[in-house]
């Protein structure tokens, strides 16, 4: 069974430009949450999509968002970005989202 | 603010030495699961004990959870350089009506061998 995957591993983007992120869960799996993880703050909610839906939603500005496809498949979008927004960024699948999470292994995002 | 926050923030022991790190939440909870996260790297799944569970093991690792006192230790026997890495645990926070998982800020691993 292949496990989660996020492309792309690696980005370099300016301030003001904007990203999309995208991840694919584990078959089968209809929950998408997205994390951002810094140095400093360690790994902070950003949202969850389950059935095409956002359940849940973390602290951040407008400027993050997020959607899910009808196949499961996620993507979180960064607008106007900021150097504040330099940070590896997660996303994990589960069947219904209140257990175990698998990780992928993170876009690395760097703002210059 | 965090929902946990692990204890100690770093732990730097003897290969076969025994590791514990501690977590603290704050708001009632289903489960509690603990991550391991390679430099780096997506986290991965330990294990998950439920809240009306006291104590779990997997192979070498031990999980106890206090509900009264908000806290769950992980421990990690025999340690090996391999397990050099962060810890994360996280717990099931209900906010506005539904769940998300609230991770701590992490306990640096590292086993010298």
């Amino acid at each position: 069974k292949a496990g989660v995957t996020q492309t792309p591993r690696y980005l370099i983007k300016t301030r003001g430009q904007q990203v999309t992120l995208s991840c694919s869960p584990i078959s089968g799996h209809r929950s998408v949450s997205w994390y951002q993880q810094t140095p400093g703050q360690g790994l902070q909610f950003l949202f969850e999509y389950f059935s095409e839906t956002q359940r849940n939603k973390g602290n951040f500005p407008g400027r993050f968002s997020g959607r899910q496809f009808s196949n499961s498949r996620s993507e979180m979008n960064v607008s106007t970005l900021e150097l504040g927004d330099s940070a590896l960024y997660l996303c994990a699948s589960s069947l219904q989202g209140r257990e175990k999470l698998f990780f992928g292994s993170g876009t690395q995002l760097s703002v210059l | 603010s965090q929902q946990g926050e692990e204890d100690p923030q770093a732990l730097s022991i003897q290969e076969g030495e025994n590791a514990t790190m501690n977590c603290s939440y704050k708001t009632s909870i289903n489960n509690l699961q603990w991550y391991r996260q390679n430099s780096g790297r997506g986290l991965v799944h330990l294990i998950l004990i439920r809240s009306n569970e006291r104590e779990k093991h997997s192979g070498r690792l031990r999980v106890t959870l206090d509900t009264s006192k908000k806290s769950s230790s992980l421990l990690i026997t025999a340690s090996r350089a391999a397990d050099t890495a962060s810890y994360f645990c996280a717990t099931d926070a209900l906010t506005s009506g539904t769940y998300k998982y609230i991770f701590g800020t992490g306990t640096r691993l590292k086993v010298l061998a």
